[in-house]
C-alpha cells in the first residue's frame, strides 16, 4: 500500500506570496492532519480533517487554512507569507480509529525569502 | 495545558541499550506514541501504548509507561548505527481528538 505523499517536496516563496501544499493520504484513510515543524517551536498541530470537515484546529492565525476533498486528499494554504512560516509541513493520515495511529508523509520544506 | 518533555540528546555505543525518556502532563491521554525522524525525512511511527498498559514490547523496542508519574520510556535493545535519529514521544489529547502533542525530540547518536 502506498504511503502518504506530499507535493511539492520543496518550495521557495517570497514574503507576501501565498502557497498551497497538497497531501494524498494512504488509501482508505479518511482523516488527514497537518503539522508544522520548526527548529524553534518543534512540531505543532495545524488542523485535522475528516470527511471534508475540519474537526480540530491548532493555534495558528487565519492565514493558515485547509480543506479536504471527497477522495480524502487534502490541501493547506498559507496566505501573505512571512519569514517565520519557513518550516517543514507534515501531513499525516489515519483510519480515525480509537488508537489514532497517524502515518506521516515526507513533508514539504517551505522556505520564505 | 498539555506539555510533553524530553531530554535533548543521548549518545550510546553500538550494541548497548538506549533508553529515551519522556514526561507528559495530560492525565486524560489515552494513547502515547513514539516516532522516529531521520534527517530530511518525515516521522515514522515506531510503536504506541494504550494508557491502561504499563509495558509493550515489539522486537528490539520496549515501551514502559508509569501512569502515576506520567512517565514514558522507550528502550532500544542492541542499538545500531541505523538507529541514529531524532525520537519524538507524543500524546493524543483525548480519546476523540486526533491532535497529537509532541515532545521536542531526543537526538540519539550511536557511536561505532
Amino acid at each position: 500500500k502506498a504511503g502518504v505523499t506530499q507535493t511539492p517536496r520543496y518550495l521557495i516563496k517570497t514574503r507576501g506570496q501565498q502557497v498551497t501544499l497538497s497531501c494524498s493520504p494512504i488509501s482508505g484513510h479518511r482523516s488527514v492532519s497537518w503539522y508544522q515543524q520548526t527548529p524553534g517551536q518543534g512540531l505543532q498541530f495545524l488542523f485535522e480533517y475528516f470527511s471534508e470537515t475540519q474537526r480540530n484546529k491548532g493555534n495558528f492565525p487565519g492565514r493558515f487554512s485547509g480543506r479536504q476533498f471527497s477522495n480524502s486528499r487534502s490541501e493547506m494554504n498559507v496566505s501573505t507569507l512571512e519569514l517565520g512560516d519557513s518550516a517543514l509541513y507534515l501531513c499525516a493520515s489515519s483510519l480515525a480509529t480509537s488508537n489514532n495511529e497517524q502515518f506521516f508523509g515526507p513533508g514539504t520544506r517551505l522556505t520564505v525569502l | 495545558g498539555e506539555d510533553v518533555e524530553q531530554s535533548l540528546f543521548l549518545s550510546v555505543r553500538e550494541g548497548d541499550s538506549s533508553v529515551i525518556n519522556c514526561t507528559y502532563t495530560d492525565s486524560s491521554s489515552t494513547y502515547l506514541y513514539w516516532y522516529k525522524q531521520e534527517p530530511g525525512a518525515g516521522l515514522q511511527l515506531l510503536t504506541y501504548i494504550f494508557s491502561n498498559m504499563d509495558m509493550k514490547q515489539d522486537q528490539r523496542l520496549t515501551v514502559l509507561l508509569n501512569k502515576k508519574d506520567k512517565h514514558l520510556s522507550l528502550r532500544i535493545a542492541d542499538t545500531q548505527t541505523g538507529d541514529s535519529a531524532i525520537y519524538f514521544c507524543a500524546e493524543s489529547e483525548t480519546d476523540s481528538s486526533y491532535k497529537l502533542i509532541f515532545g521536542s525530540g531526543t537526538r540519539l547518536l550511536v557511536r561505532p
